[in-house]
């Protein structure tokens, strides 16, 4: 079974511009979780997506955005880019997202802004 | 609120040695415990979980974690530890609740960096 699939794994973007992410989850799974990783802060939540409804937001300025299609896949967006938003970014999957079921990561795409 | 700490940056051991990566909780109610594993340049991996039941749990690769509730500790450890152990392992926990602001998250101690050397 193929695993969660984030493309595209390394990005470089300027300041002020914007930028796609994609998360393919794993077959039959429907709840999509994002999280940002930095040497400084960790890995902090952005938000989570089931049956293309966002359900949870972390605490990030509204420059983060997400959507999640009918097919599960997710996508996020981040807006007007700030080097703070360099960063690893993190999609995981899990079944329905019930809270003892492990949640599965991708390799992340790493975003570097210049 | 629900915290996790891992108290110690920097684990390092000799290859055959047992290991220990240590990790404390804060939630309110029983909590779901998670250890995850990540190698340079990857997504991270999990390696086992602790809902309920047995105390020790036991995952990938050899690991288990010992959950204790009177000391809210959830400890990672392994009998004998390779050099392809060294990775970054991170501790979580979720709100068995799952309710509003904890709806599908996890949240993550800071990590913590083992070493084994040959």
């Amino acid at each position: 079974k193929a695993g969660v699939t984030q493309t595209p794994r390394y990005l470089i973007k300027t300041r002020g511009q914007q930028v796609t992410l994609s998360c393919s989850p794993i077959s039959g799974h429907r709840s999509v979780s994002w999280y940002q990783q930095t040497p400084g802060q960790g890995l902090q939540f952005l938000f989570e997506y089931f049956s293309e409804t966002q359900r949870n937001k972390g605490n990030f300025p509204g420059r983060f955005s997400g959507r999640q299609f009918s097919n599960s896949r997710s996508e996020m967006n981040v807006s007007t880019l700030e080097l703070g938003d360099s960063a690893l970014y993190l999609c995981a999957s899990s079944l329905t997202g019930e809270s003892n079921q492990p949640q599965h990561f991708g390799d992340g795409t790493r975003l570097s802004i210049l | 609120a629900q915290s996790v700490a891992q108290p110690e940056d920097q684990v390092n051991v000799a290859e055959g040695n047992p290991l220990t990566v240590k990790c404390t909780y804060s939630v309110s109610g029983n909590p779901y415990l998670f250890w995850y594993v990540q190698y340079p340049n990857r997504g991270l991996q999990f390696l086992l979980k602790y809902i309920t039941g047995d105390n020790l749990v036991k995952g990938s690769y050899g690991f288990e974690a010992e959950f204790n509730k009177s000391q809210t500790s959830f400890h990672l450890k392994k009998p004998s530890a390779l050099v392809s152990d060294s990775a970054l392992y991170f501790c979580a926990v979720r709100d068995p609740g799952d309710r509003g602001s904890t709806l599908g998250r996890l949240y993550f101690g800071r990590g913590t960096q083992l070493t084994v050397w040959p």
